[in-house]
């Protein structure tokens, strides 16, 4: 099945203690991404890869950092989390914008609170 | 700066009723325009999605329409029941290049159907 999966789905936990949320999917994807969604603003793009060892900045990048060593893979880290990172939040993958037809698909989300 | 809008914010119909959800983006300099659906708490799942160069999509009782000229997109569902009831958003990539950002999402607009 196709698929976008992100891990852990809930995580509490305390300032400072750095944090990674990991994303895989298995559609050969080369565009990958992260969003986060808060009450009232709605989601902003965090960070996006068009392809691996390939990422950039979306409008919320700060405190945050990915890599993307494998295709299928776009891990999230939080080295040193805070309160304002409470969110929900969601990766999501699809073909190349421009080179065919790209719908994105959504990971099933990941709850994190810092107290 | 992309800025998507989303009108109106809150919609409560009817069951059976036939609506349109709003969907504008200042920039036309896009590749695609696509629609979610997103059910309190959960991810999103994708409902259609219109390329730059189409003019619509048709899924069952979804249609969506996208005028780039004038940067807008309606998604109409027809014959309205009480399971759609959920938040509708739209998400609109833009060309590298033209925006600093890559994907921009509106607000949603949260619809009721009432039996």
């Amino acid at each position: 099945e196709a698929q976008v999966t992100q891990n852990p789905r809930y995580l509490i936990t305390v300032t400072g203690k750095k944090l990674t949320v990991t994303c895989s999917q298995n559609m050969n994807h080369e565009y990958m991404s992260w969003y986060r969604q808060d009450p009232g603003l709605g989601l902003r793009q965090i960070y996006y890869s068009m392809n691996v060892e390939v990422t950039d900045k979306g409008d919320v990048p700060e405190g945050y950092k990915v890599s993307r060593k494998e295709k299928r893979n776009f891990p999230l880290i939080l080295e040193s989390p805070s309160p304002n990172q409470t969110s929900l939040y969601f990766c999501a993958s699809s073909y190349l914008p421009g080179l065919s037809y790209n719908e994105q698909f959504f990971g099933p989300g990941t709850r994190l609170t810092v107290l | 700066k992309q800025e998507v809008t989303q009108i109106p914010a809150a919609l409560s119909v009817p069951e059976g009723e036939n609506l349109v959800l709003n969907c504008s983006f200042t920039d036309s300099a896009i590749y695609n325009l696509q629609w979610f659906r997103q059910d309190p708490g959960k991810g999103l799942t994708s409902l259609l999605l219109i390329q730059s160069s189409q003019r619509e999509q048709t899924s069952g009782r979804l249609n969506a329409s996208l005028d780039k000229s004038s940067g807008r997109s309606t998604l109409y569902i027809a014959a309205s029941q009480p399971g759609d009831s959920a938040t509708y958003l739209c998400a609109v990539r833009s060309i590298p290049g033209y925006n600093n950002n890559d994907m921009r999402f509106g607000a949603g607009t949260r619809l009721t159907v009432k039996p």
